[in-house]
């Protein structure tokens, strides 16, 4: 497709609870980024992936968060046991391995709100 | 490394009057700098960037940003302000290897517009 695909809009758990966000990247963009947004404030880069590849996680919490791309499937990034800080929005953008490499192209974002 | 800082978390102009939201970056190269549009609910559109090519660039909606590198500086400014303009701004840098790049936001400022 030609824009990046969220889902869902809405996410709501209890804490302790799973997540479990899903993005689609535009079809042949080589490269997927996770971002979270606390409070609408500056945007948190988790990981990136190249293909089903992880290429950077420096911004993982690993200990709760983990994140998938694989062949023929929506990426994902999963929170275990959510806890209340990690209440935000998170983004999905993907770009292209050659042309316009540098452009990023957002999803419209998973709210997910732990209670 | 790299990082932006973003001057001012809101502004307020009168519709009609001139947009200056101001981003300072530091970055050990040379780097690509980014401004992108958060409207309510939604992900980022990329106002505009600048790649090492010519230092005034021009995006869409009549906004324009400066390069400049003596003062590190990528303010973004609009002659006349519309209300449709009332939204989020958020300055980026990147530094890109190859096809990957990794991308830093500023926190944010936000614009209002007075009619």
């Amino acid at each position: 497709g030609e824009e990046v695909a969220q889902t869902p809009k809405h996410l709501v758990r209890g804490e302790g609870q799973k997540a479990k966000l899903y993005c689609a990247p535009i079809k042949g963009h080589s490269y997927v980024f996770w971002y979270q947004q606390v409070l609408k404030n500056e945007f948190k880069f988790l990981i990136s992936f190249q293909n089903e590849n992880v290429f950077d996680e420096t911004g993982m919490p690993k200990e709760r968060f983990s994140a998938k791309c694989l062949p023929n499937s929506p990426c994902s990034l999963e929170i275990q046991a959510t806890k209340l800080e990690d209440s935000a929005v998170y983004f999905c953008a993907s770009s292209q391995l050659t042309g316009e490499k540098e452009k990023l192209f957002f999803g419209s974002g998973t709210q997910l709100s732990v209670l | 490394a790299q990082s932006v800082t973003q001057l001012g978390s809101h502004v307020s102009v009168s519709e009609g009057a001139l947009v200056l939201l101001r981003c300072n970056y530091s970055s050990s190269v040379p780097p690509y700098l980014f401004w992108y549009v958060q409207y309510p609910n939604q992900g980022l559109q990329l106002l505009l960037k600048y790649t090492s090519a010519a230092t005034l660039v021009k995006g869409i909606n009549g906004f324009e940003a400066e390069f400049k590198k003596s003062e590190t500086s990528f303010h973004l400014t609009k002659p006349s302000a519309h209300m449709s303009d009332a939204a989020e701004y958020f300055c980026a840098v990147s530094r890109t290897s190859g096809g990957y790049q990794k991308v830093t936001f500023g926190t944010g400022t936000k614009l209002q517009v007075i009619p």
